[in-house]
């Protein structure tokens, strides 16, 4: 049974990078398209981006000048920078994995999410 | 971007009722829309993809229907663990964008 799990620190400074590792588990990565997805308090889902695993990518134009997904087959992680964070930044990361088959962009599976608080 | 818009924001209802939640695109997205369920401090699920094919293990009494610009989501008769927010998401073109959520109450 294929599992995520998120981590990285919790707390973030204004102005630092945000960075976060999606484990995957009971499974290989090397299929599928995987995403970051984020949820700031109280607040909806915004997709940030995603990583194919050949290492192709694609973001939402609104963070795109900010993030970086990558993947790493080798240890079936993929992996989201975030630069130059504010307080806006602040919310409960995902990440999740696109379902299998042509055009398939919908996350049909979730890691439980980390919280990343971005404060001095 | 397209705008997703769901309606109503939040729905009082009772265990049994039929329940209908609704999901508006800006623009024609074709079937490319899925409907996933949060419940608080969770992870969302994936409840229905390509607008009305159910994920697998999800109850039958989920359903989904739409194409084009209006989308339903529908719970044919709610249960208590259907008390929760429910998103919808297209996947037309990028970036993938989410309705607002619809909250599910007990009435």
């Amino acid at each position: 049974q294929v599992q995520l799990q998120a981590s990285g620190p919790g707390l973030v400074k204004p102005s630092e990078t945000l960075s976060l590792t999606c484990t995957v588990s009971g499974g290989s990565i090397g299929t599928n398209y995987w995403t970051w997805i984020r949820q700031p308090p109280g607040k909806g889902l915004e997709w940030i981006g995603y990583v194919y695993y050949i290492g192709s990518t694609n973001y939402n134009p609104s963070l795109d000048s900010r993030v970086t997904i990558s993947v790493d087959r080798s240890k079936n992680q993929f992996s989201l920078k975030l630069r130059s964070v504010t307080a806006a930044d602040t919310a409960v990361y995902y990440c999740a994995r696109h379902g299998s088959g042509s055009w398939a962009y919908y996350m049909d599976l979730w890691g439980k999410g980390t919280t990343v608080t971005v404060s001095s | 971007d397209i705008q997703m818009t769901q309606s109503p924001s939040t729905l009082s209802a009772s265990v049994g009722a039929r329940v209908t939640i609704t999901c508006r695109a800006s623009q024609r997205i074709s079937s490319w829309l899925a409907w996933y369920q949060q419940k608080p401090g969770k992870a969302p699920k994936l409840l229905i993809y390509d607008a009305s094919r159910l994920d697998s293990g999800v109850p039958s009494r989920f359903s989904g229907s739409g194409s084009g610009t209006e989308f339903t989501l529908t719970i044919s008769s709610l249960q208590p663990d259907d008390f929760a927010t429910y998103y919808c998401q297209h996947y037309n073109s990028y970036p993938w964008t989410f309705g607002q959520g619809t909250k599910v109450e007990i009435k």
